[in-house]
């Protein structure tokens, strides 16, 4: 069954606004990690949270990790036309060697 | 950091024909290997996971096979493919138990 699933689906936006989009998994994880991908590309990798840390930044990107909830976030500020593609979260479950992909959310940013 | 190579970059085979795609990394070592599939518009499925030569864990039973001959190669394959073989496939390596990156993956069309 499905691992990661996030949340929403589909998210449309001006350029200039900030977008989040949440995941949720269901077992205990060793690292979430969020990917971008393009349309009809491979996915690229964004930022990796371990399961001991609360909050990560990286540029424009702020990724939260609640293991209580099972849940994590992924928030774009200041969007960009270019910020337009899926995104995915890919947990690694403990003990486990494989990372398991969410459904995905479809972001489009409106110029 | 490594490199993923896919080819080729598209396929369309007929149904019933055989499949090999390939799958090769550069500029790391023992990495472990996976096969992924993405239905359009729809998140990814692993396929087949490999932590070595000659060792495969597959995920979800169906017709296809992967293989692994070399430390930095891996196979994807099929005797015989059906119309549900098309998709996206994204082969991806992991070295260090951190991050996952991914190739740019295949486009198989079953006509």
């Amino acid at each position: 069954s499905q691992q990661g699933e996030e949340d929403p689906q589909a998210l449309s936006i001006q350029e200039g606004e900030n977008a989040t989009m949440n995941c949720s998994y269901k077992t205990s994880i060793n690292n979430l990690q969020w990917y971008r991908q393009n349309s009809g590309r491979g996915l690229v990798h964004l930022i990796l949270i371990r399961s001991n840390e609360r909050e990560k930044h990286s540029g424009r990107l702020r990724v939260t990790l609640d293991t209580s909830k099972k849940s994590s976030s992924l928030l774009i500020t200041a969007s960009r036309a270019a910020d337009t593609a899926s995104y995915f979260c890919a947990t690694d479950s403990s003990g486990t060697y494989k990372y398991i992909f969410g459904t995905g959310t479809r972001l489009k940013v409106l110029a | 950091s490594q490199t993923i190579h896919q080819w080729p970059a598209t396929l369309v085979q007929p149904v019933g024909s055989p499949l090999s795609l390939e799958c090769t990394v550069e500029g790391t070592s023992n990495p472990n290997l996976y096969w992924y599939r993405q239905a359009a518009g729809r998140g990814l499925q692993l396929l087949f996971y490999s932590v070595g030569i000659g060792q495969i864990s597959s995920e979800v039973p169906q017709n296809l096979s992967a293989s692994r001959p070399q430390d930095r190669q891996f196979i994807l394959s099929s005797k015989k493919l059906l119309l549900s073989d098309s998709g996206f496939y994204l082969c991806a390596c992991r070295t260090g138990g951190t991050e996952q990156f991914f190739g740019p993956g295949t486009r198989l069309t079953v006509l």
